[in-house]
């Protein structure tokens, strides 16, 4: 166990909807990662909050938004979904921001999005 | 731009042999990191090695090592004494340690590992 937790595990949802993906990282750790994995695309970062601020941004769309909450919990919103959307979303934590260290990044088990 | 290849879509390891998966990259940064997860079926991802561009021994874990060779980018991971638990996605994984950057990792296409008993 990661310490990382993500919910839901899976989530089916319809072209055009609006979802929520939410991450508790590990205690104590104050940045949050969201990276996408779909088969076309594979493992790609998406965004980086830092004890509430955005601290890198990836190849995420304009329909894709993310915040960090002061209890460093984590969501992702979904928008006017499309099929290609459909992958496996993952939460990761670590303590610092990154810069200058070798700290292991910590993932959560994913939430599977299924857009039909 | 950051790369990693890895040119391994699948292989197979007899039980109790050991096993290396490749892994090339490619930067033109002096001072990164390199990272090798584990994804089984169930999907997480669990973190399995690390080595820092400036380690001058290559990292071991338990059964993991890393087979580190930095003039020709390359960080293998060499898997000991396979057991059928292993079977999973293997993905290789690189960041910059600048103190300007963030944790962004960048990850290869993955190896798929099946252990035969």
């Amino acid at each position: 166990d990661s310490g990382v937790t993500q919910t839901p595990k899976h989530l089916i949802t319809a072209t055009g909807q609006r979802v929520t993906l939410r991450c508790s990282p590990r205690s104590g750790d104050l940045s949050v990662y969201w990276y996408q994995q779909s088969l076309d695309q594979g493992l790609q970062f998406l965004i980086q909050y830092y004890n509430g601020e955005e601290r890198a941004k990836g190849n995420i769309l304009e329909r894709f938004s993310a915040q960090q909450f002061p209890d460093l919990h984590s969501e992702l919103n979904l928008s006017s979904l499309e099929l290609g959307d459909s992958a496996l979303y993952f939460c990761a934590s670590s303590a610092e921001a990154g810069a200058g260290t070798n700290e292991k990044l910590f993932f959560g088990s994913g939430t599977q999005l299924s857009v039909l | 731009a950051q790369k990693i290849t890895q040119t391994q879509p699948g292989m197979f390891v007899q039980e109790k042999e050991a096993v290396t998966l490749d892994c090339t990259y490619d930067t033109s940064d002096q001072s990164y990191g390199l990272f090798w997860y584990k994804q089984p079926s169930s999907g997480e991802m669990i973190f399995l090695i690390y080595q820092g561009s400036y380690d001058e021994q290559n990292a071991t874990e338990g059964r993991y090592s890393l087979n580190f060779q930095k003039a020709r980018k390359s960080a293998n991971l060499v898997i000991s004494a396979s057991q059928l638990g292993d079977s999973a996605m293997y993905f290789c994984a690189m960041r910059d340690l600048r103190m300007d950057s963030s944790y962004k990792l960048i990850f290869g296409s993955g190896t798929r590992l099946l252990v035969r008993p």
